[in-house]
């Protein structure tokens, strides 16, 4: 079973404008909460990661904001630049050490 | 050196042959992971060694076979493969066995014929 759905699944936004992809767990154990970003013809890279134990954490350009009443947390891409585009999947903390991943949202930043 | 290095970058082989894909990381990171992903597609894992040993395998077929000969050393051995298998292989390393901050080699681009 999925343990992480990711929405949109794909996202066209103006340079400048601000990006938003969701995804929605179901087990409340889960205790890391990390984005990766991937570029074509490359593996997935870390691009930032969340504690349940705070609501928001930027770094950058990039916010993650969790909501542990709605079991959701969103990557935030404020001023998007068309060097965001890239594919980015949020990821599930272990079960027993294995991490899944959300189905991916490919982000086209036109410029 | 924060980097996970995979080699061959590109591999084209018969469904006859042997090859071996290699991943090597010097961080110190005690668990390496093998993933396989299709266009499109999010990575799935294949296999976890933790400390050197084989902690997972997700009933992969057999003509996947992995090895860690020491802690910074991963290898995938491919022997038989079907057209299906064509795909990005995938390794990872951190710190320990975890979902906690993988780093992600740039993969290998496997294509069968």
């Amino acid at each position: 079973q999925q343990q992480v759905k990711q929405s949109p699944q794909s996202l066209i936004v103006q340079k400048g404008g601000i990006s938003i992809i969701n995804c929605a767990y179901e087990n409340t154990a889960f205790d890391y909460f990390p984005w990766y970003q991937q570029f074509p013809g490359k593996g997935p890279a870390l691009l930032i990661a969340i504690r349940p134990d705070v609501s928001e954490k930027k770094e950058g350009r990039f916010t993650i904001s969790f909501n542990k009443s709605a079991k959701q947390f969103s990557l935030h891409i404020m001023d998007s630049q068309p060097g965001d585009s890239a594919t980015y999947f949020c990821a599930a903390p272990p079960n027993a050490g294995k991490s899944t991943f959300g189905d991916g949202t490919t982000l086209t930043v036109k410029p | 050196d924060t980097e996970v290095t995979q080699t061959p970058k590109h591999l084209v082989m018969g469904m006859t042959n042997k090859k071996s894909l290699k991943c090597e990381q010097h961080m110190g990171h005690r668990a390496m992971y093998w993933y396989k992903q299709k266009a499109k597609k999010p990575p799935e894992l294949m296999f976890v060694y933790s400390y050197e040993k084989l902690s997972i395998n997700e009933s992969v077929p057999s003509r996947f076979s992995p090895e860690c000969p020491n802690s910074s050393l991963l290898n995938l051995h491919l022997h038989a493969l079907q057209p299906e298998d064509s795909a990005l292989y995938l390794c990872a390393s951190n710190p320990r066995f975890s979902n906690y901050g993988y780093t992600f080699g740039s993969g290998t681009r496997l294509t069968v014929v």
